[in-house]
């Protein structure tokens, strides 16, 4: 079965710093693309980042400078480190598997159950 | 940035009614557009990639078409299971979402 799993979310104090994790089976990340989306409560989906399988990076401009994205192949699993982070980082952070190389424009087909994060003091 | 606009923002329409929501990209995407299903609590479900092709497992009565900057997602017969929010991306440069359209019950 194809899947992804979220996981790492939590309440954070604005400034602070959270990684979320991505761990997919399946299939193997290291030859997709996969996404960050995230969805700020009663808002709607927002992209966040993505991971080609070369290691091309790339990220929202409400992110960059903030967020990294990265892969441990070995995992098969995908983070998201979130530094300086605010209360609009608030949301529902999920992972999607979104094409590869050669797949043409295929969309985020598989997704996770979502990890939620929470920036307060 | 490419900016994408839906509209409408929400509908109402009966269970049996044909539903057609537009998207409209800010320059041209080619087919690299994407639509989506999100029910409340839950990940969203990809329905239409590339423009106009469906996704495995996906009812026929939902379909897309258009190419450059104008797209439509139309569903043929309204089923109760569709009312949800609908959701047009594209992935031509980096990856942007609309700003959804729910189709609630009349």
């Amino acid at each position: 079965e194809v899947k992804l799993v979220e996981s790492g979310g939590g309440l954070v104090q604005p400034g602070g710093s959270l990684r979320l994790s991505c761990a997919a089976s399946g299939f193997t990340v290291s030859s997709n693309f996969v996404s960050w989306v995230r969805q700020a409560p009663g808002k709607g989906l927002e992209w966040v980042s993505v991971i080609y399988s070369d290691d091309t990076t790339f990220y929202a401009d409400s992110v960059k400078g903030r967020v990294t994205i990265s892969r441990d192949n070995l995992k098969n699993t995908l983070y998201l480190q979130m530094n300086s982070l605010r209360a609009e980082d608030t949301a529902v952070y999920y992972c999607a598997r979104d094409g590869y190389y050669g797949s043409g424009p295929r969309g985020m087909d598989v997704w996770g159950q979502g990890t939620t994060v929470t920036v307060s003091s | 940035d490419i900016q994408m606009t839906q509209s409408p923002s929400s509908l109402s329409a009966s269970v049996g009614d044909s539903v057609t929501i537009t998207c409209r990209a800010s320059q041209s995407v080619s087919s690299y557009l994407h639509w989506y299903q999100q029910k409340p609590g839950k990940a969203p479900k990809l329905l239409i990639y590339a423009a106009s092709s469906l996704q495995s497992g996906v009812p026929s009565r939902f379909s897309g078409s258009g190419s450059g900057t104008d797209f439509t997602l139309t569903i043929s017969s309204l089923q109760p299971e569709d009312f949800a929010t609908y959701y047009c991306q594209q992935s031509y440069s980096t990856r942007t979402f609309g700003q959804g359209t729910k189709v609630e019950i009349k």
